[in-house]
């Protein structure tokens, strides 16, 4: 099953842009994890936060968490061709599995 | 740090055949790991997490005797697809976690199998 939804589910900017996505899940969590996908690749995990933090940066990326709202979101500054690809949340528990949200697939026009 | 290997990277097989896919963990060692399914274009579903030296917990819906995992290792999952029919063609990707951290660590994905039924 899947947690929640990401908005938007396509996105396409010009490069040097910033993109947001979003993320809302629906039950309790420990953490919220980001991860990009290259089209028919694994996942590389981005960045982590947890439900006890309310932003975070690692380079360009920065992270909000709501848990009030049951909602975060993945900002990319200054996005680069290289940026293409699906972004995914993921909630994590104390059940220690993580279950993935829909999806944004982000393409960067040059 | 915290590599994980899946192999096959992609497989085509006979209808009725059994496929086994591997994942390893190669620089850490991970009491669970856990199997995911993906169709074009969509999300992961979690078919089961596979805990090391006990049986695999299953997603509901997700068929236990077809999706067969073996988890006998720290460094050492495997799901086999038994019986495969063109509808088990799809993307499956596994992903563990060390066991030294706790909930508050990210997941390392294996670079995922193509199975095609045929």
């Amino acid at each position: 099953s899947q947690q929640g939804e990401e908005d938007p589910q396509a996105l396409s900017i010009q490069e040097g842009e910033n993109a947001t996505m979003n993320c809302s899940y629906k039950t309790s969590i420990n953490n919220l994890q980001w991860y990009r996908q290259n089209s028919g690749r694994g996942l590389v995990h981005l960045i982590l936060i947890r439900s006890n933090e309310r932003e975070k940066h690692s380079g360009r990326l920065r992270v909000t968490l709501d848990t009030s709202k049951k909602s975060s979101s993945l900002l990319i500054t200054a996005s680069r061709a290289a940026d293409t690809a699906s972004y995914f949340c993921a909630t994590g528990s104390s059940a220690s599995k993580i279950i993935f949200g829909s999806g944004t697939r982000l393409s960067i026009r040059p | 740090g915290a590599v994980v290997s899946q192999h096959p990277s992609w497989v085509i097989c006979k209808s009725g055949t059994s496929v086994k896919i591997e994942c390893r963990s190669l620089d850490f060692q991970a009491t669970t790991m856990f199997w995911y399914r993906q169709f074009p274009k969509q999300s992961l579903m979690l078919m089961a997490t596979s805990n090391e030296g006990s049986k695999a917990t299953y997603e509901q819906g997700v068929e236990k005797d077809k999706f067969l995992i073996n988890h006998a290792s720290l460094t050492l999952s495997t799901l086999t697809v038994t019986s495969a029919h063109p509808e088990d063609s799809s993307f499956y990707i596994c992903s563990a976690r060390p066991d030294r951290g706790k909930v508050n660590y990210g997941y390392t994905f294996g670079s995922g199998t193509r199975l095609t039924v045929v």
